[in-house]
């Protein structure tokens, strides 16, 4: 069964300390890995693709890199702007078309 | 701008009413889907649809509905079947292609009073 876990559930930092998600996953065939940013009451909104281990994205303080096993989003210098929760999903095998199975997310919060 | 557009944002629903959620986008993209997403969870696949007139049930179908009668718009029913609708409801558009990134809209919530 295609499972997708991310880790921590919940991230508290300071302002400007750097830290790092986890989102691991079991998926045959993987075909993509998307990273997404969700404020509260707010659709996600969409922050990176990755496609092949060793890929590596960035976006302003944010950057994604992928392994065979899993994916990291790093936060380098936080902002409190950059409180939300962050989602990463992966297409399900290679019959399910279109078919996302989400993680449960990792809720960050940046204090000043 | 393109986008996704969801209505209303908030709903409210007495027990045994059908609701109707409605999602609109003018991307030009052929799929669109719907999720459920509920505190603590992941988002749940209700409903999807490759082109028009045609759509497929996902994880969570039942007490749903949905139609697809144009490109742009994928209204989806929540019927008195579903016997939890407390939720907030999230709409997304892709090109075509399994793989294709999945953008979304604001969302509806929807709270059964």
């Amino acid at each position: 069964e295609d499972q997708v876990t991310q880790s921590p559930e919940a991230l508290r930092l300071q302002e400007g300390e750097s830290s790092s998600l986890n989102c691991s996953y079991t998926v045959s065939g993987l075909r993509g890995l998307f990273w997404y940013r969700q404020d509260p009451g707010k659709g996600p909104e969409f922050l990176f693709t990755l496609y092949s281990a060793g890929e590596e994205k960035e976006k302003e303080r944010l950057k994604a890199t992928l392994t065979k096993k899993e994916s990291f989003l790093h936060i380098t210098a936080p902002k409190p702007e950059d409180s939300a929760t962050y989602l990463c999903a992966v297409p399900r095998g290679t019959d399910s078309w279109g078919k996302l199975q989400f993680g449960a997310g990792t809720q960050v919060v940046v204090t000043p | 701008d393109g986008g996704i557009t969801q209505s209303p944002k908030y709903l409210f629903r007495k027990e045994g009413q059908n609701v109707t959620l409605s999602c609109e986008q003018n991307l030009n993209h052929d799929a669109m889907y719907w999720y459920r997403q509920d505190p603590g969870q992941g988002l749940r696949l209700i409903y999807y649809s490759q082109i028009v007139n045609d759509f497929q049930k996902g994880d969570i179908a039942e007490g749903y509905s949905v139609s697809r009668e144009k490109k742009e718009s994928f209204p989806l029913t929540v019927t008195s079947a579903q016997k939890n609708p407390t939720a907030f409801y999230l709409c997304a558009s892709s090109i075509r292609q399994s793989g294709d990134t999945q953008y979304f809209g604001p969302g509806t919530r929807l709270t059964v009073l």
